[in-house]
């Protein structure tokens, strides 16, 4: 089965505080996309990163990283310095080799000033 | 680019009716999907499209929902009667192919009452 599970659902911080959303997922194909989306209120889903299960590297845009550890199944999320347009849903969603791609329950996060 | 187009926007309708949905993708992209996104929750794919055959439409309920994409360009997704349940946000996206990255479509908000 293939299933991504985001734990937290709700979480508020203070502008400029770092933030790190939890993303775990399953699969049993040996390739596969692991993705973050931003969902403003404005409902759009806002395409963050993408990252294939053969690159481990973690990788930083600004004050976004993602930290991809295949051993525990894990791709995580960081904002650094979060400010208040940071508030919206996040997903994490996994594309496996058929194409489709199945989203975790996402996290709410609240930036406040 | 032209992002993914879809309307109606919003739609208001009573159980037992029936409603239409309508995608219009970017140009050359040959894989298109439906989503439906219940509020609260990620997004759960409906049906996936490969031009105008149906790749995977195992989440589809198909006692009401139905889809096509006829040409292999603009989409509808039709439900036929509406239960209260069906209430959403239908969303749209397409891809290059399915080893691409999804572009979605701002979605249409169904609510039934």
């Amino acid at each position: 089965a293939q299933k991504v599970t985001q734990a937290q659902t709700e979480i508020s911080v203070v502008e400029k505080e770092d933030v790190t959303l939890d993303c775990v997922y399953e699969t049993r194909d040996t390739t596969y996309y692991l993705f973050w989306y931003k969902q403003p209120p404005s409902g759009e889903l806002v395409f963050l990163i993408r990252r294939n299960s053969f690159d481990e590297q973690n990788e930083i845009s600004g004050r976004y990283s993602w930290n991809f550890q295949k051993s525990t199944s894990s791709f995580n999320f960081t904002i650094t310095a979060s400010q208040v347009v940071d508030s919206a849903v996040y997903f994490c969603a996994l594309k496996n080799q058929g194409g489709k791609l199945i989203f975790g329950q996402g996290t709410e996060l609240s930036v406040k000033p | 680019e032209a992002g993914v187009a879809q309307s109606p926007r919003y739609k208001i309708i009573e159980k037992r009716q029936s409603v239409a949905f309508w995608c219009n993708p970017i140009s050359g992209h040959a894989t298109l999907y439906w989503y439906q996104q219940i509020l609260g929750q990620g997004p759960k794919l409906l049906i996936q499209f490969q031009n105008n055959g149906v790749v995977d439409d195992s989440q589809l309920p198909k006692d009401r929902f139905s889809a096509e994409r006829l040409k292999g360009v603009d989409s509808t997704l039709k439900i036929q009667p509406a239960k209260l349940e069906d209430s959403a946000v239908y969303l749209c996206a397409s891809s290059r192919d399915r080893n691409y990255g999804y572009t979605f479509g701002s979605g249409t908000r169904l609510t039934v009452v």
